[in-house]
């Protein structure tokens, strides 16, 4: 069994749509990310946290540390929203190295 | 500010012969890493310089090595490349040894024939 789970694997929704996606790991962890990989291919870093709840635009991250479970949420869904969205760990045994869920792919259509 | 560069961008290889990927970040980062991405499977972890002079093992190190050239600059390298070595390698980098955010670079893809 992976150590980071997402759901659902893939997601379709229509523009506009509020989208949800989750992560669940079985580790300790000392953080999380939520990471964006476009099409084209390059990712990058959308939040890291370790409590609470972090907003930026129309991207909203949670983490509920006792429930080890993490959401990713996006409001009013745009075209280019379209991407595949990682879930990664920090575990607290070994903070050099990041723990990556496998992504959820996300296309929202006009 | 170019970040995180690769290169090449694309290669193919014929089994047994070798190359090195070339990573650079300009971000003056403690911290590289290598990856690779494999259809459904997650991101996964080669090796990893947590500061210049110093490279470890990370969960898939088997026909790969690496060097930590300068500060910049982290390559890895396949001495005698296998099929099961295609997929897409990135690099990445980050200011804190531990927890941090990783900027990555834009990718290799590889293909062994």
């Amino acid at each position: 069994k992976n150590e980071v789970e997402q759901s659902p694997q893939n997601l379709t929704a229509q523009e506009g749509e509020f989208i949800t996606i989750n992560c669940s790991y079985s580790v300790g962890i000392s953080a999380l990310h939520w990471l964006q990989q476009h099409p084209g291919g390059g990712i990058v870093s959308l939040f890291m946290l370790s409590s609470g709840k972090k907003k930026h635009g129309r991207l909203i991250a949670t983490i509920n540390i006792q429930e080890k479970h993490s959401s990713l949420h996006i409001t009013a869904s745009h075209p280019r929203d379209s991407a595949v969205y990682i879930c990664a760990v920090h575990s607290s045994y070994n903070t050099d190295k990041l723990i990556f869920g496998t992504g959820t792919r996300l296309q929202v259509f006009p | 500010n170019a970040g995180v560069t690769q290169t090449p961008k694309f290669q193919v290889l014929k089994t047994g012969q070798s190359m090195t990927l070339q990573c650079a970040q300009d971000m003056n980062h403690n911290s590289m890493y290598w990856y690779r991405q494999d259809p459904g499977m997650g991101l996964r972890l080669i090796y990893y310089s947590a500061s210049e002079g110093t490279t470890d093992k990370g969960e898939v190190p088997n026909g790969y090595n690496v060097s930590r050239l300068n500060k910049r600059e982290f390559s890895l390298r396949l001495e005698s490349a296998a099929p099961s070595q295609t997929s897409v390698y990135f690099c990445a980098s980050s200011a804190q040894t531990r927890i941090g955010d990783q900027y990555f670079g834009p990718g290799t893809r590889l293909l062994v024939l």
